[in-house]
């Protein structure tokens, strides 16, 4: 079975001092990894997908890589704003389903 | 353009009645998937609408089902409520044929079961 996980659970950050988010995955035949940032009451707001170890992908702050069993999401200067919880999924073939890690909570303090 | 539209927001239901849930996706995307959010378990994947047919499916019960209609709006229905179907519900539409396109999420439906 697909398994996603997600580590820290909770991160908390001062302004401008970078991180990083890991999500490590186990797959029957990795179709595409996904990042999502999702804020409170909110629906997941999608990020990125990445298809291959070895890929990157950036926007704005953030980076996205990939290897063979996991993801780095890179925030780097973050602020205030970019406090939410950050959701990495995985679309595997094998089962031909979707499945997402629990998260996680990014906390940036002024 | 107008985002993924979920109705209603809210909904109280009683252990053993049935519910329907509305989701209307981006005008042009084909593709409507289904997920449960509990804080307990994340989210989790129900199943995926391409072209009014389901294409992909989660590990849930057949109390869950869904079906999609032609102008792409897909519904989800859960039967014989259980208090642990309590939980955020919430659909994704996307544009290509692939579940591996970018996905945009609706609001979601919070769901109640007393």
């Amino acid at each position: 079975e697909d398994q996603v996980t997600q580590s820290p659970e909770a991160l908390r950050l001062q302004e401008g001092e970078s991180s990083s988010l890991n999500c490590s995955y186990t797959v029957s035949g990795l179709r595409g990894l996904f990042w999502y940032r999702q804020d409170p009451g909110k629906g997941p707001e999608f990020l990125f997908t990445l298809y291959s170890a070895g890929e990157e992908k950036e926007k704005e702050r953030l980076k996205a890589t990939l290897t063979k069993k996991e993801s780095f999401l890179h925030i780097t200067a973050p602020k205030p704003e970019d406090s939410a919880t950050y959701l990495c999924a995985v679309h595997s073939g094998g089962y031909q389903k979707v499945t997402f890690g629990t998260g996680t909570k990014l906390q940036v303090i002024p | 353009k107008a985002g993924v539209t979920q109705t209603p927001r809210y909904l109280i239901k009683t252990r053993g009645q049935q519910v329907t849930l509305s989701c209307s996706p981006i005008s042009g995307h084909r593709s409507v998937s289904w997920y449960q959010q509990t804080p307990g378990q994340g989210l989790q994947f129900l199943f995926e609408y391409f072209s009014e047919t389901q294409r992909n499916k989660g590990n849930f019960p057949g109390r869950f089902s869904g079906r999609q209609f032609s102008n792409s709006r897909s519904e989800m229905n859960v039967s014989t409520l259980e208090l642990g179907d309590s939980a955020l519900y919430l659909c994704a539409s996307s544009s290509g044929g692939s579940m591996n396109t970018e996905a945009f999420f609706g609001q979601g439906t919070r769901l109640t079961v007393v």
